[in-house]
This record gives C-alpha cells, sequence and structure tokens, in this order.
C-alpha cells in the first residue's frame, strides 16, 4: 500500500486479556517505530525496529509488552495480561533508513481496556 | 532532559482568522524540528521541517518560524479553515539519534476551527 496501515483500528478489551496489535510499515522502509498516545498528549516511544532487529526497547513500559518484526516487514505489538492504564492509541511509523527523521505514521489503533 | 513544551494546549477561533501556535525546546544538539498535524483518528502527517539555518518555512497557508537562538518555533495558521481542526505537534531531532530517532515529542495544540 502507499502508507502504513494498522489493524485493527480499534480494540476493546477486558482486563487481564492479551491483544495483538499490527502495523504494516511502507514497503522497503528500513525503521519501524511503536508509540504510545494517551489522549491529549504528544505520543511517547515504546520501542525501534532496523529491519528485523529491535534495537531499542527502552519505551515499553513493562515486561507485558512485546514487539516483533520477524521477517523485517510487518511488526505485532503484543500487550498480555492488560491494564485499564494500557488504554491510549498505539501508533506505528516507519522511514526509509534510520536517521533519516521522516517518519510516516499509520492511522493507530485505539485500545481500550475495560 | 531534551523536553518539547507547546502553548496554547488548546485553542478555539473562527473560521477565516489567523492563529499561532508556540513551540520551546530544550534539545541538545539540535537537528530538526518538524511541526505535524493529527487529524482526529489519524496518525501525524508532516507540515514543515526546518534545520538550525532555516528560520522561516511555508506550507500554503502554514508558516513556521525557527529561532535557533531562543529555541522556540511558531506555527502560524492564515485564513483558517473547518479543515484546520485537529491537533498540531512540535517534534524536535537531536543528532545525538538514539531509539526514538532521537525525537521529542511535544503534547500539542488542539485548535478547534468554528464557522
Amino acid at each position: 500500500g502507499a502508507g502504513v496501515s494498522q489493524s485493527p483500528r480499534y480494540k476493546v478489551a477486558k482486563r487481564g486479556q492479551d491483544v495483538a496489535l499490527r502495523c504494516d510499515p511502507i514497503s522497503g522502509h528500513v525503521s519501524l517505530f511503536w508509540y504510545q498516545q494517551a489522549l491529549g498528549q504528544g505520543p511517547e516511544f515504546l520501542t525501534y525496529f532496523q529491519n528485523e532487529a529491535q534495537l531499542d526497547k527502552s519505551g515499553l513500559p513493562s515486561d507485558r509488552f512485546f514487539a516483533e518484526r520477524p521477517e523485517g516487514s510487518v511488526s505485532t505489538l503484543k500487550i498480555q495480561r492488560t491494564q485499564q492504564e494500557d488504554s491510549a492509541v498505539y501508533l506505528c511509523a516507519s522511514s526509509l533508513l534510520r536517521g533519516s527523521n521522516e517518519q510516516f505514521f499509520g492511522p493507530g489503533t485505539r485500545l481500550t481496556v475495560l | 532532559k531534551n523536553q518539547v513544551e507547546q502553548s496554547p494546549q488548546s485553542l478555539i477561533i473562527l473560521e477565516g482568522k489567523n492563529c499561532t501556535l508556540q513551540c520551546n525546546y530544550t534539545v541538545s544538539p539540535f537537528s530538526n524540528l518538524r511541526w505535524y498535524k493529527q487529524d482526529t483518528g489519524r496518525g501525524p502527517v508532516s507540515l514543515t521541517i526546518m534545520t538550525f539555518s532555516e528560520n522561516t518555512k511555508s506550507n500554503g497557508r502554514y508558516t513556521a518560524t525557527l529561532d535557533a537562538d531562543t529555541k522556540q518555533s511558531s506555527l502560524h495558521i492564515t485564513a483558517s479553515q473547518l479543515s484546520d481542526s485537529a491537533s498540531y505537534i512540535c517534534v524536535v531531532s537531536t543528532l545525538s539519534g538514539g531509539g526514538a530517532d532521537g525525537l521529542t515529542f511535544g503534547k500539542g495544540t488542539h485548535l478547534i476551527i468554528q464557522p
């Protein structure tokens, strides 16, 4: 596709459930980023991939959060045993090269944990 | 600690009026500053990017300014339209890289244009 796509667009989970959020970056983009955006806030960095390598996961809030990009294209962000404070929009962005700073964002997945 | 502060937090103006959004940053070393527009339910989209040597850049009705000495930037919107209603996020990049590609995000200004 022409842009970054994410699915699902909306996800409602009961507290304690596991969820998996998918990101399809722009074809050929080496770098992929996950962000968490709380209501009324700017995006907060979660983790970063260069191809299939997860080079930085310093922003992941707990060990319940796990991300992978096994073939260097599609990425999945998994949240185990969801809690209410996990409710947020999860944005994925990709860029052609690391350090290019031109990140293209997907529409996000809005996660609501009840 | 690298920080980006935006003001106002929210703004309501009438259609056709102009407005200016502010961004102050403490990011160092500075690489570039970008303004993003984020429509409700969508991801941010880049409007302008400025490097250290640039002090103004326009994109249609949007004009961004940068004062690298005072570490301030502004985004001026001329003749506002209903479609300008969105959050505007200031993002500053540092040369030192890092996991987030050295990006520090502001919290955004939520702009509402009323007819």
